[in-house]
């Protein structure tokens, strides 16, 4: 079954603390993934994607094909980075996202 | 830059009424799909449409559920008898490059459907 699992729905962190969001996912064949992230308000939008490797607003994830994640990290987090944070996978197949829960980020000042 | 587009930002409406939900996506994009959220919940994909017509559609998407390009940037989606379980946020989202090839999905800002 294609799946994608987001373990924590809520993590809270002080601003200047590293930050990692943890994705796991389940796929038979190669997959793509993405983190969307949602500001208050906003729409979802497009953090980064493995297949460009770059880092976007100090945000990293690296493919795990051994352990099937996919988890996003930053260093120091700020106070902006406040925000529900999604990870999905692409279905080839059936042309579509599939989406992980989403975790909510909360950084304290 | 541009910007996927809905309307409304939130329909109110009476179960067993009829709702169209609009989407303008990018205009470059060739690939549409609709995905929804009800509160609390995760996001789910319900329909992708490519070269006029579906290419999946998730078991969401019964017979209520239909979707049509009407004209050259609009691209909308019906639901023909709404039932309470339909309430929840609409997304639209359009990708330049879709099937075997995964692309950046941009979405829309999202329709509030509330069904009474």
């Amino acid at each position: 079954a294609q799946r994608v699992t987001q373990p924590e729905k809520l993590l809270s962190v002080f601003k200047g603390a590293p930050v990692e969001l943890k994705c796991n996912y389940s796929y038979s064949g190669s997959p793509e993934l993405f983190w969307y992230v949602q500001y208050s308000r906003q729409r979802l939008q497009l953090l980064l994607r493995h297949i460009s490797r770059e880092s976007i607003k100090g945000f990293t994830a690296d493919l795990n094909k051994g352990e099937t994640s996919f988890h996003l990290k930053k260093p120091f987090a700020q106070e902006e980075d406040s925000a529900m944070y999604y990870c999905a996978l692409f279905s080839g197949g059936y042309n579509k996202l599939i989406f992980g829960a989403g975790t909510r980020l909360a950084v304290h000042p | 830059e541009p910007e996927v587009t809905q309307t409304p930002s939130h329909q109110v409406t009476q179960m067993g009424q009829e709702v169209i939900l609009r989407c303008v996506p990018i205009s470059n994009h060739l690939y549409f799909y609709w995905y929804r959220q009800i509160l609390g919940q995760k996001v789910e994909f319900l329909v992708s449409f490519y070269n006029n017509e579906i290419s999946e559609k998730s078991e969401i998407f019964d017979d209520q559920f239909s979707v049509e390009r009407p004209d050259g940037s609009n691209f909308t989606l019906k639901i023909r008898s709404t039932k309470l379980e339909d309430s929840a946020m609409y997304f639209c989202a359009s990708s330049e490059l879709g099937l075997e090839n995964a692309d950046t999905q941009y979405f829309g800002p999202g329709t509030r459907l509330t069904v009474l």
